[in-house]
C-alpha cells in the first residue's frame, strides 16, 4: 500500500521569508511524487513532480520541491514567499500503480 | 475549449434521488478519476478508469456506479443519494508519468 503524510495541517509564514511545506511517504518501489495546489473554489492545479534524476525539482510559481529517498520525504519550499501563495497544497505519491495517494492538505498562510 | 469540464458546478438535491455528475475531458488521456473532497480527509478515491469500458473501485466505491462508454466522458452516478454523500466532486484526467489535471469540482448538497 502506499500512503502520504503531510504532518502540518497549516502553515503560517510572513510575506518575503522562505516556505517549506513538508510531505513523507511510503510506497513500493521506485516513488512518483507530485504537488498540487488548490485555490478557494477551484480544481487542484499541478505544480511539480519528481520522477528520476535530480532531487531538487523545480515547477511553477517559483516552487521547487527536494526529493530524500532516505528519509522518503518531498517537502515543498519557496525562497520568498508571497501573499498570493496562500492556498491549499497537496502532496500526492504512486508507485508502479498509475492511481496516486494524496496526502491530507496544508493550508499556507502568507502574512503582509 | 480544450481541457476538463465538470457539470454542473452546484448541485442540489434530496435524499433518495438519482444525481449524476458529468465529466469530460478533451485530451483523449486514458486514465480518469473520481474523487470527493471533505474537510479533515482529504481527497478520496472513488472510482478510476485505465481506459473506455475499463472501470474499478477506489478507496469509497459504496453509493456510486461510474460508465465509461467513450474515452473522453466518464460520468458519476449516485444511485440513491445520502446527506453523507454532500461534498465536492472532483474529475481529473491524465497519463502516470506527467501527472493529472483537475476539473473545477461540483459541490453537490444532499437535503
Amino acid at each position: 500500500a502506499q500512503s502520504v503524510a503531510q504532518p502540518e495541517d497549516q502553515v503560517n509564514v510572513a510575506e518575503g521569508n522562505p516556505l517549506t511545506v513538508k510531505c513523507t511517504y511510503s510506497v513500493s518501489g521506485n516513488p512518483y511524487l507530485f504537488w498540487y495546489v488548490q485555490y478557494p473554489n477551484r480544481g487542484l492545479q499541478f505544480l511539480l513532480k519528481y520522477i528520476t534524476g535530480d532531487n531538487l525539482v523545480k515547477g511553477s510559481y517559483g516552487f521547487e520541491a527536494e526529493f530524500n529517498k532516505s528519509q522518503t520525504s518531498f517537502h515543498l519550499k519557496k525562497p520568498s514567499a508571497l501573499v498570493s501563495d496562500s492556498a491549499l497544497y497537496f502532496c500526492a505519491v504512486r508507485g508502479g500503480s498509475y492511481i496516486p495517494t494524496f496526502g491530507r492538505g496544508t493550508s499556507l498562510i502568507v502574512h503582509p | 475549449d480544450a481541457g476538463i469540464t465538470q457539470s454542473p458546478r452546484y448541485k442540489i438535491t434530496e435524499t433518495g434521488r438519482q444525481v449524476t455528475l458529468m465529466c469530460h475531458q478533451t485530451w483523449s488521456h486514458s486514465y480518469m478519476f473520481w474523487y470527493r473532497q471533505d474537510l479533515g480527509h482529504g481527497l478520496r478515491l472513488i472510482y478510476y478508469s485505465a481506459a473506455a469500458d475499463i472501470t474499478d473501485k477506489g478507496e469509497v466505491p459504496d453509493g456510486y456506479v461510474v460508465s465509461r462508454s467513450k474515452t473522453e466522458n466518464f460520468p458519476l452516478t449516485l444511485e440513491s443519494a445520502t446527506r453523507s454523500q454532500t461534498s465536492v466532486y472532483f474529475c481529473a484526467s491524465g497519463q502516470p508519468l506527467y501527472g493529472y489535471t483537475f476539473g473545477s469540482g461540483t459541490r453537490l448538497t444532499v437535503v
